[in-house]
């Protein structure tokens, strides 16, 4: 069974970088072939894809977000990473990271709610 | 960029009723694209349906879905307690705005 958890502070400082990572067990993001995204979800409102990264490194971002944002990837820890630097009260949100093997998602993390707050 | 539009906003249904939920897209999208999530109150999203029309894993017979080109469907054929979410309709990277499905 793939499972993935979302790890990070919960509070962070206007301006300041949102840092979170998800770990992955039960999958191998280095064999599997599947893309490892984040997405999130502002409070009582809808999803938006935040991005999404391959094992290569390889990324792709929401043009909306790109350029405060950056996907990494540490395929011997079998973790993935988000970076959304410059955050305003407007990045609050539930943050989910999650597993795409094509072009939907499989399997989702439960989510971390970070608050954006002095 | 593709833009979704969910309708209704909010159906308001019985248990036992047939419910069906749109999705357009502003431009054509591959039917391999095209997926419905659904999600429930301080829960993650959970796959229902992929390439428009096949279920995932587990998931039971009376979803289903059905479309091509700019117009997707989702469909419940007799809703069951368990089925009164938000559904989410998702092409590429965007998600179409939900549908939230209540007890009437």
């Amino acid at each position: 069974q793939v499972h993935l958890q979302e790890s990070g502070p919960g509070l962070v400082k206007p301006s300041q970088t949102l840092s979170l990572t998800c770990t992955v067990s039960g999958d191998s993001i280095r064999s599997s072939g599947d893309f490892w995204s984040w997405i999130r979800q502002h409070p009582g409102k809808g999803l938006e894809w935040i991005g999404y990264v391959y094992y290569s490194g390889n990324t792709h971002y929401n043009p909306s977000l790109k350029s405060r944002v950056f996907i990494s990837v540490d395929t011997s820890k079998n973790q993935f990473s988000l970076e959304l630097t410059s955050v305003t009260a407007a990045d609050t949100a539930v943050y989910y990271c999650a597993r795409s093997p094509l072009h939907f998602i499989d399997y989702w993390g439960q989510g971390i709610l970070v608050t954006v707050s002095p | 960029e593709i833009v979704l539009t969910q309708s209704p906003g909010t159906l308001s249904l019985s248990p036992g009723e047939r419910a069906t939920l749109s999705c357009r897209a502003s431009q054509s999208v591959s039917s391999s694209y095209l997926a419905w999530y659904q999600q429930k109150p301080g829960q993650a999203p959970r796959l229902l349906i992929y390439g428009a029309s096949s279920r995932a894993t587990g998931i039971p017979d009376r979803f289903s879905g059905s479309g091509s080109g700019t117009d997707f469907t989702l469909t419940i054929s007799r809703l069951e307690s368990e089925d009164f979410a938000v559904y989410y309709c998702q092409s590429g990277i965007t998600f179409g705005p939900g549908t939230k499905v209540d007890i009437k």
